[in-house]
């Protein structure tokens, strides 16, 4: 089973400001990497997939890079809705796996 | 506007049984994958459960194996999943999620709570 690790565990940014959270695969994934959000409560929400491809109504400000072993999801200019929990997710080799999750604080 | 809405959920004693429920609608139910993901109160995201569109292929997380079942109903555009011999770690939300490609996860149910406790 692949082992996903996300890092920073919180990251506490200012509104208007970049945030840039990191996903590491404990084995290649290819490109084969998908981002989530979750607010409070609610259901995750997918927002990227195949590691870069933006999701239908996601908005240009979040963006996917990477491949292999290390991705990045950037957050051009944080919106007071887009704190919340963000999960990465392999699914090159079955069982897919997640990640343990970041949560995005106000700073 | 597509809905996923999952039913079933509630609390019952370690050892017991239960049966979720998901129903689809605003898009072809018939012709997705669709799995249960779980999510243990403050904790993240575990997937549990797949199924494929015609029912011939299934597969389970090793923590659910053997005790826990998919099913589909493409008729009643509905989703399944039979919980027997329940543990106190089987404490979660249940998302029912569907995908256009088997490895896909483009749309979530807002969840149904399981609590397993004596």
């Amino acid at each position: 089973e692949i082992v996903m690790t996300q890092s920073p565990a919180t990251l506490s940014v200012s509104p208007g400001e970049r945030a840039t959270l990191s996903c590491r695969a404990s084995q290649s994934v290819a490109g084969n990497l998908a981002w989530y959000q979750q607010k409070l409560g609610q259901a995750p929400r997918l927002l990227i997939n195949g590691a870069s491809t933006r999701a239908t109504g996601i908005p240009a400000r979040f963006s996917g890079s990477g491949s292999g072993t290390e991705f990045t999801l950037t957050i051009s200019s944080l919106q007071s809705e887009d704190f919340a929990v963000y999960y990465c997710q392999q699914f090159n080799n079955w069982p897919f796996t997640f990640g343990p999750g970041t949560k995005l604080d106000i700073k | 506007e597509v809905q996923l809405v999952e039913s079933g959920g509630g609390l019952v004693q370690p050892g017991g049984s239960l049966r979720l429920s998901c129903a689809a609608s605003g898009f072809t139910f018939s012709s997705y994958w669709m799995h249960w993901v779980r999510q243990a109160p403050g904790k993240g995201l575990v997937w549990v459960s797949r199924v494929n569109a015609d029912v011939k292929t299934t597969d389970y997380a090793d923590s659910v194996k053997g005790r826990f079942t998919i099913s589909r109903d493409n008729a009643k555009n509905t989703l399944y999943l039979q919980m027997n011999g329940l543990r106190a770690e089987d404490t979660a939300v249940y998302y029912c999620v569907g995908g256009s490609r088997w490895y896909d996860f483009d749309y979530w149910g807002q969840g149904t709570l399981v609590t397993v406790s004596s």
